[in-house]
């Protein structure tokens, strides 16, 4: 099965340190895409980050960046400097090539004061 | 710059009452457009999606039916709807991209919950 693994169900983390979210991935296909995105509580699902599997450098935006080892699967995504608006869900997910995202179940990240 | 509407945002219907849900884009032309449905605290289904004017598909047997009336309208609709229907709903687009590769990015509208009792 092409599935998409979030190993945490909820992740907690001080305002200003860092935190990093876990993601592994199961494909047969060499060319693909990964995303991260994130739902606060108003539920709608935002854009964070994205990654061409082709690509060697690990995308970057502002304090979000991900760690991509294609060989392992993993798809991690680091958050630099917390801030309270960070806390939501986060999805981690893969585009494959019948026009559809896998998406994993989700970790929930809370951000203390 | 491209934009996504859904509506309404929130729905309380009956079991058994029909169901339209809307969703428009604006800013491009002849996107992608998909609907998703996520239930309390889970990740997300996909219901449909449609690459063309003419061509929607079907991802979960299910009482929902999905139309794409003009290029950038999608509607999800049902005859009756069930208890297990509840949910969010989310619309999203996206347009097809050759680079390198081809390329793909989903953005997402701002949802409809949906309610039935």
């Amino acid at each position: 099965a092409q599935t998409v693994t979030q190993s945490q169900p909820e992740m907690s983390v001080q305002e200003a340190e860092t935190v990093t979210l876990s993601c592994t991935y199961d494909t047969s296909e060499s060319d693909y895409y990964l995303f991260w995105y994130k739902q606060p509580p108003s539920r709608q699902m935002i854009l964070v980050i994205r990654q061409e599997a082709y690509k060697q450098q690990n995308a970057t935006e502002n304090r979000f960046s991900v760690n991509f080892q294609k060989a392992a699967k993993s798809f991690s995504l680091k958050i630099s400097d917390s801030q309270l608006g960070d806390a939501a869900m986060y999805f981690c997910a893969r585009f494959d090539s019948n026009y559809q995202l896998i998406w994993g179940a989700g970790t929930k990240l809370i951000i203390k004061p | 710059s491209q934009t996504i509407h859904q509506w309404p945002a929130t729905l309380v219907q009956p079991v058994g009452s029909p169901l339209s849900l809307e969703c428009t884009v604006e800013g491009t032309s002849n996107p992608n457009l998909y609907w998703y449905r996520q239930a309390a605290g889970r990740g997300l289904q996909l219901l449909f999606y449609s690459i063309g004017i003419d061509q929607i598909s079907s991802e979960v047997p299910q009482n929902l039916s999905a139309s794409r009336p003009q290029d950038r309208q999608f509607i999800l609709s049902s005859k009756k709807l069930l208890l297990s229907d509840s949910g969010f709903y989310l619309c999203a687009w996206s347009v097809m991209k050759f680079v390198v590769h081809r390329e793909e990015t989903q953005y997402f509208g701002p949802g409809t919950r949906l309610l039935v009792l």
